[in-house]
């Protein structure tokens, strides 16, 4: 059975900086790309960043560019999020989720339970 | 980066089949066979019910179906049941190895 589970969220100040970690089980976390999607309270889904099997692609929504950070680690089965330069507008509920398995693998098959990211003064 | 456009809220009496739209561009939706559609319950993570337009993972209900013409991707409940009761997304793949999800659609089973 496939597995993700976050840590890492928390309450921190405008212009602050956390990590978020997704810890993996279940499959061979080294043959799927990674996705972190994030909810603002109340509010729908955003795809924030995506990251390939290797580690060598990386992409991110225009709004996180140069502030956050994908980054993983096969040796233990780990997706992390270094977030930076944090505001308001980063307050989420964010997500992991694996890359899907059937057809164009073009969606996501599993989904983390989320780690409550607070952002306030 | 432009969300998908889908309607607020949808709903229909138990039994009725409903039909949630979900309107791109010709750099996502009408680009790629690539629309997945998800539900989620409060509180909860999101679960796919759809995946490359038309196909369901196994375990989902075949109430559940999914289309695509042009811009536009479409995701219908047949036999509307309350544990359809839930906020549906959908996203597609976009040019640029990007990714757009909907705003969502709150269904209510009345």
């Amino acid at each position: 059975e496939v597995q993700l589970l976050e840590s890492g969220g928390g309450f921190v100040q405008p212009g602050g900086s956390l990590r978020l970690s997704c810890v993996a089980s279940g499959f061979t976390f080294s043959n799927y790309a990674m996705y972190w999607v994030r909810q603002a309270p109340g509010k729908g889904l955003e795809w924030v960043s995506s990251i390939s099997d290797s580690g060598g692609n990386t992409y991110y929504t225009d709004s996180v560019k140069g502030r956050f950070t994908i980054s993983r680690d096969s040796s233990k089965d780990t997706l992390y999020l270094q977030m930076n330069s944090l505001s308001v507008e980063d307050t989420a509920v964010y997500y992991c989720a694996k890359r899907g398995s059937r057809g164009t693998q073009f969606h996501y098959d599993s989904w983390g339970q989320g780690t409550l990211v607070t952002v306030s003064s | 980066q432009s969300a998908l456009t889908q309607p607020a809220s949808v709903s229909g009496s138990p039994g009725q089949s409903i039909t949630i739209s979900c309107t791109g561009t010709s750099s996502d939706i009408g680009a790629y066979d690539y629309v997945s559609w998800y539900q989620q319950h409060p509180g909860k993570a999101p679960k796919l019910i759809i995946y490359d337009v038309s196909y369901r993972p196994s375990g989902v209900s075949t109430r559940f179906s999914g289309s695509k013409s042009g811009n536009t991707a479409s995701l219908t409940i047949s036999g509307l049941q309350a544990e359809d009761e839930s906020d549906y997304y959908c996203t597609s793949y976009r040019s640029g190895s990007t990714w757009v999800f909907g705003g969502g659609t709150k269904v209510t089973v009345l």
